[in-house]
């Protein structure tokens, strides 16, 4: 079965750096845009980021554009994300997600990992 | 940014009860909307994608329905299970893609 398995999290100073990773089995993770997701405690969801199968194409959220970088290694089937200048209201857990579609992504997200929390405070 | 707006903030019913929960947005998304259920301590769950399809595996009492600026969750009979948070979420204008803020379904 699809399973996405988020790693990375902890607890960070604001200013400093944290790099997310998300490994896949079950699926043919080569085919798929994924994309990272995040909610801050107690809020809603906010989409973050989105990598195309291959990997050349990447779309940011205004909020992080700059400061995160999605990537991805199709021959260990995991996706990355280098997060950078961390500031408080970057607090969240972070999930990564599949898209619903194979290659063109279509924006919707149809398997989701378990998430991993990363909390930004002095 | 596209808002959207889910009504009501906290709906109360009893399993067996039908739900509807409404998600309005402030411009045309046309009929790129999808729903999202999600418990508490775990990840959302796919629901609803273009407005009225239902993801795989998802049970026939959920269904979606509208276009343009209106949509609607709908849960013909309640089951215990179903009570969560539900997310509407718009990919009309990617990448820029925005949730509602969600509507809690509780048991009265």
């Amino acid at each position: 079965q699809v399973q996405l398995v988020e790693s990375g999290g902890g607890v960070v100073q604001p200013g400093r750096s944290l790099r997310l990773s998300c490994a896949a089995s079950g699926f043919a993770f080569s085919r798929y845009p994924i994309h990272w997701v995040r909610q801050a405690p107690g809020k809603g969801l906010e989409w973050v980021t989105v990598i195309a199968n291959d990997g050349k194409d990447k779309h940011y959220a205004d909020s992080v554009k700059g400061r995160f970088t999605i990537s991805r290694d199709n021959s260990k089937n995991t996706l990355f994300l280098q997060m950078n200048s961390l500031r408080t209201e970057d607090t969240a857990v972070y999930y990564c997600a599949r898209d619903l579609k194979i290659a063109a992504a279509d924006y919707y997200f149809d398997s989701w990992g378990q998430g991993t929390l990363v909390t930004v405070s002095s | 940014e596209i808002v959207l707006t889910q009504s009501p903030a906290t709906l109360s019913l009893s399993p067996g009860e039908r739900a509807t929960l409404s998600c309005r947005a402030s411009q045309s998304v046309r009929s790129y909307l999808g729903w999202y259920q999600q418990k508490p301590g775990q990840a959302p769950r796919l629901l609803i994608y273009g407005a009225s399809n239902r993801a795989t595996g998802i049970p026939g009492r959920f269904s979606g329905s509208g276009s343009g600026t209106d949509f609607t969750l709908t849960i013909s009979s309640l089951e215990p299970e179903d009570f969560a948070v539900y997310y509407c979420q718009q990919r009309s204008n990617w990448p820029q893609i925005t949730f509602g803020q969600g509507t809690r379904l509780e048991i009265k």
